[in-house]
């Protein structure tokens, strides 16, 4: 167990739909960071918050946002969803490294 | 730019057999972390090693070992003795490591092991 939290861990849904995935972080991490695996595109690095502002980003797309509570938790919200969308959304947390990943949400488009 | 490079998409084993994994990195900086994440059929991503670029020493753990060289930019895994538990998805990732970097992780394309018992 990571110690990283994510739910929900499936997701079905249909195209031009909107859902928000959740994580919390290990106790005491600062850092959040979103990846996304895909047949297409591997694992890709999406955006990272630290104690609630946004550090970084990566291959996130517009229709894609996040954002981190004051209690550290994140949410990846993804709108107006297309097929290519389908794929297991990860987030890792750190203080230091390693980052540690959740178990991941597998979220599929039909 | 930085990026990894994992060239063996699939390799089967039989149990027993040893087998070594690699993963070719490329980065201009010179302060780094190389690291190997485990996904078994389950999805879920495991830590397994870490290692600072200024640190070439080699790791053993158990029956699994590092081989970290910066001459080659290699950071090449090897499983002994390998088991049934062993079959997964391999990736070895990169992070930069110094004030002001994300420290996001830039991950190879992955090596799918699959033992045969």
């Amino acid at each position: 167990d990571s110690g990283v939290t994510q739910t929900p861990k499936h997701l079905i849904t249909a195209t031009g739909q909107r859902v928000t995935l959740r994580c919390s972080p290990r106790s005491g991490d600062l850092s959040v960071y979103w990846y996304q695996q895909s047949l297409d595109q591997g694992l890709q690095f999406l955006i990272q918050y630290y104690n609630g502002e946004e550090r970084a980003k990566g291959n996130i797309l517009e229709r894609f946002s996040a954002q981190q509570f004051p209690d550290l938790h994140s949410e990846l919200n993804l709108s107006s969803l297309e097929l290519g969308d389908s794929a297991l959304y990860f987030c890792a947390s750190m203080v230091s490294q390693p980052q540690h990943f959740g178990d991941g949400t597998r979220l599929s488009i039909l | 730019a930085q990026k990894v490079t994992q060239a063996q998409t699939e390799i089967s084993v039989v149990e027993k057999e040893d087998v070594t994994l690699d993963c070719v990195y490329e980065t201009r900086d010179t302060t780094y972390y190389l690291f190997w994440y485990k996904q078994p059929p389950s999805g879920e991503l495991v830590f397994l090693i870490r290692r600072n670029s200024f640190d070439e020493q080699n790791e053993i753990s158990g029956r699994y070992s590092w081989n970290f060289q910066k001459s080659t930019s290699s950071f090449n895994f090897t499983i002994t003795a390998s088991q049934v538990v062993d079959s997964a998805v391999y990736f070895c990732a990169l992070s930069l490591n110094y004030g002001g970097a994300t420290n996001k992780l830039i991950f190879g394309t992955g090596t799918l092991l699959a033992v045969q018992p």
